[in-house]
């Protein structure tokens, strides 16, 4: 099973400042990995898949990058609307997995 | 506009048994594949299984032999059977839909298992 390894594991910034995540893998995902964003009571919502394209209806703000084992969802600047749980999920390999998580918490 | 509705979530004993709903609207869910993903109260998500659209299916290790996933094309349904229950299976199930990187998600439907 690919492990993904999140960081940090929480993350406390301001509005409007930028937001750098980071999801590391066991091992090669070339470029199949996605990040998601969940709210307290609510279902993940995906943002990015496969590295880099955002789903639709996701604020340019938003971006992703990397490839292999190492990647990146950067926020350019964060809104309120932004403070919220990040997975990266790899789905190169059955099971599919989740990272455990960063928390973008208001400053 | 995609749906995914959740329910037969509840509180069961542990060795119970349970089955699981998703409805699905404005796809048919013989032509996609659609997921089980669930969370422990507080913690991560866990791909439970996933039954592709020619049929095939996959179980995640912690519920092979004990979980079954099934459709109903006719009602355009998605189901998971839980047998053998047990106290770690306690999550909000979530059925999503899109591929290996979901972008639709229901709900979520509360199982609590627990004596």
């Amino acid at each position: 099973e690919i492990v993904l390894t999140q960081s940090p594991a929480t993350l406390s910034l301001s509005p409007g400042e930028r937001a750098t995540l980071s999801c590391r893998a066991s091992q090669s995902l070339r470029s199949y990995l996605a990040w998601y964003q969940q709210k307290p009571g609510q279902a993940p919502r995906l943002l990015i898949y496969d590295a880099s394209n955002r789903a639709p209806g996701i604020p340019a703000r938003f971006s992703g990058s990397g490839s292999g084992t190492d990647f990146t969802l950067t926020i350019s600047s964060l809104e309120p609307e932004d403070f919220a749980v990040y997975y990266c999920q790899q789905r190169i390999n059955w099971p599919c997995t989740f990272g455990q998580g960063t928390r973008l918490e208001i400053k | 506009e995609v749906q995914l509705v959740e329910s037969g979530g509840g509180l069961v004993q542990p060795g119970g048994s349970l089955r699981l709903s998703c409805l699905a609207s404005g796809f048919t869910v013989s032509n996609n594949y659609i997921s089980w993903v669930r969370q422990a109260p507080g913690k991560g998500l866990e791909w439970v299984s996933v039954i592709y659209s020619g049929g095939s299916i996959k179980y995640g290790d912690s519920v092979k032999g004990r979980f079954t996933i099934s459709r109903d094309n006719s009602k355009n349904t998605l189901y998971l059977q839980m047998n053998s229950l047990r106290v770690e299976d306690t999550a909000v199930y979530y059925c999503a839909s899109g591929g290996d990187s979901p972008r639709y998600w229901g709900q979520g439907t509360l199982v609590t298992v627990s004596s």
